[in-house]
């Protein structure tokens, strides 16, 4: 079956740097992307990778292995407004987005 | 980035009435859309793909007789909840990509918020 993983609740503080992991089992791999969901809206768009390697832009980071299986997303300088849910998805061979069951990233002051 | 939009963004009905929800894209050609549907405190669940012109996929699990989806052009379309029950209340989301260009996102719709009586 196709599977995503990340944890289910983060806390960092205002400031700091967080890393949140996602590792994947899917059939056909066409690109992997991050999006952020606050509560009660529906998810913006974040990051995307379909080749190894890093991505920057701006305070964000977001890097992908693909013989891992596994990505993660690179908050830096953390504000109280990052407190969100975070959601990885891959897009499998069908080109469908398979989606894990999103981080929770608490920002305490 | 391309816009959609739903409407409307939030419903209140009685059980067993039907609600239409749109979803568009503004500014650019929808190939695919794609409906989803979010319980609280629980990750998207893709309810269906839906191709211009051609009959949805719906997902294992999803009465395609109870929610009617139809995509009848490259910016519009519609999903239906027929006979709408309380455990059908949700947050119900559209999401758009196309096939032209560069893009290689999907592109969400606000959310409609839908609570049965």
């Amino acid at each position: 079956g196709q599977n995503i993983d990340q944890p289910t609740e983060m806390t960092a503080t205002e400031g700091a740097i967080v890393q949140i992991n996602c590792t994947y089992q899917t059939s056909g791999f066409n690109g992997l992307f991050w999006y952020q969901q606050h509560a009660g809206e529906a998810p913006t768009f974040l990051s995307y990778n379909v080749l190894d390697g890093l991505e920057e832009k701006g305070r964000l980071s977001s890097f992908l292995s693909r013989s891992k299986g596994y990505s993660y997303l690179l908050l830096k300088e953390l504000q109280m407004k990052d407190s969100a849910s975070y959601l990885c998805a891959v897009r499998d061979s069908n080109y469908q987005l398979i989606w894990g069951a999103g981080t929770k990233l608490i920002i305490k002051p | 980035g391309a816009v959609v939009s739903q409407h409307p963004s939030w419903v209140i009905c009685k059980s067993g009435t039907s609600v239409k929800i749109e979803c568009r894209s503004l500014d650019f050609q929808a190939t695919t859309m794609f409906w989803y549907r979010q319980f609280p405190k629980q990750s998207l669940m893709l309810m269906a793909t839906s191709n211009e012109g051609s009959k949805a996929t719906y997902e294992q699990g999803v009465e395609k007789d109870k929610f009617l989806i139809n995509h009848a052009s490259l910016t519009l379309s519609t999903l239906t909840v027929t006979s709408a029950h309380p455990e059908d209340s949700s947050f119900y989301i559209c999401s758009a990509s196309s096939l032209a260009g560069d893009s290689s996102e999907q592109f969400f719709g606000p959310g409609t918020r839908l609570t049965v009586l």
